[in-house]
């Protein structure tokens, strides 16, 4: 089956640095990568996407980067907030519909 | 709009009755998944519809769980004398069905088996 890790389950940043959570992956043919967000009580998020032919994407405050080389995503968060406390899941395409999840990285942001 | 809707939000049940749990997916959805998540853990796949049917049912832990899903709209998850294992937040989601488009949760049932 596929293997989607986290390097760190925590992570804690000051408030208005960026952080980088990261995520290993083993199934080279996955093509659709995902990050969500989980707040506490609440279903995961959206946060950003990528497919495969690309290595970067950007949104608010979120960037992407898939490295296939090395079976890499990572998601950068700039400017943290108060708000960005949560856990963060990397999600992959496994078959045409299925997504697989990561374990989750705690992030916290400390004021 | 409204979002993907579950029933309920939290459901305590004794060891050996059956539950459901229902999933209400964002109108025009297709595609609609079952997720299970433990404590601190993430997320376990269960199983997907695609309309009523079910390509995948490969995440169903055994054979107590079953689901089904009507009019390509609502769907059920039962799970059928629950064991303390059982206990977990059941995640649904839903998707317009295209492939590689994400998938839009509910906020999810938690389950507590006594």
């Amino acid at each position: 089956g596929e293997n989607v890790g986290l390097h760190l389950p925590t992570l804690s940043v000051q408030e208005g640095d960026n952080s980088i959570i990261n995520c290993a992956y083993s199934n080279s043919a996955s093509d659709y990568f995902i990050w969500y967000k989980q707040e506490s009580g609440k279903g995961p998020q959206f946060i950003i996407d990528i497919r495969s032919n690309m290595d970067k994407r950007q949104g608010q405050r979120v960037t992407v980067l898939l490295n296939k080389t090395v079976k890499h995503l990572s998601l950068q968060i700039a400017a943290t907030q108060p708000g960005d406390s949560a856990v963060y899941f990397c999600a992959l395409a496994q078959g045409a519909q299925k997504l697989v999840f990561g374990q989750g990285t705690r992030l916290t942001i400390n004021p | 709009g409204a979002g993907v809707s579950q029933s309920p939000s939290n459901k305590v049940t004794e060891k050996g009755k059956d539950v459901e749990l229902r999933c209400d997916p964002i109108s025009g959805h297709t595609a609609l998944y079952w997720y299970r998540q433990s404590l601190g853990q993430g997320l376990e796949f269960l199983i997907y519809f695609q309309g009523n049917s079910a390509p995948d049912k490969s995440g169903l832990p055994s054979d107590r769980f079953s689901a089904e899903r009507t009019g390509g709209s609502v769907s059920t998850l039962t799970i059928q004398r629950t064991q303390q294992e059982d206990s977990a937040v059941y995640l649904c989601a839903s998707t317009p069905g295209l492939v590689g488009s994400p998938l839009h949760f509910g906020n999810g049932t938690r389950l507590t088996v006594t």
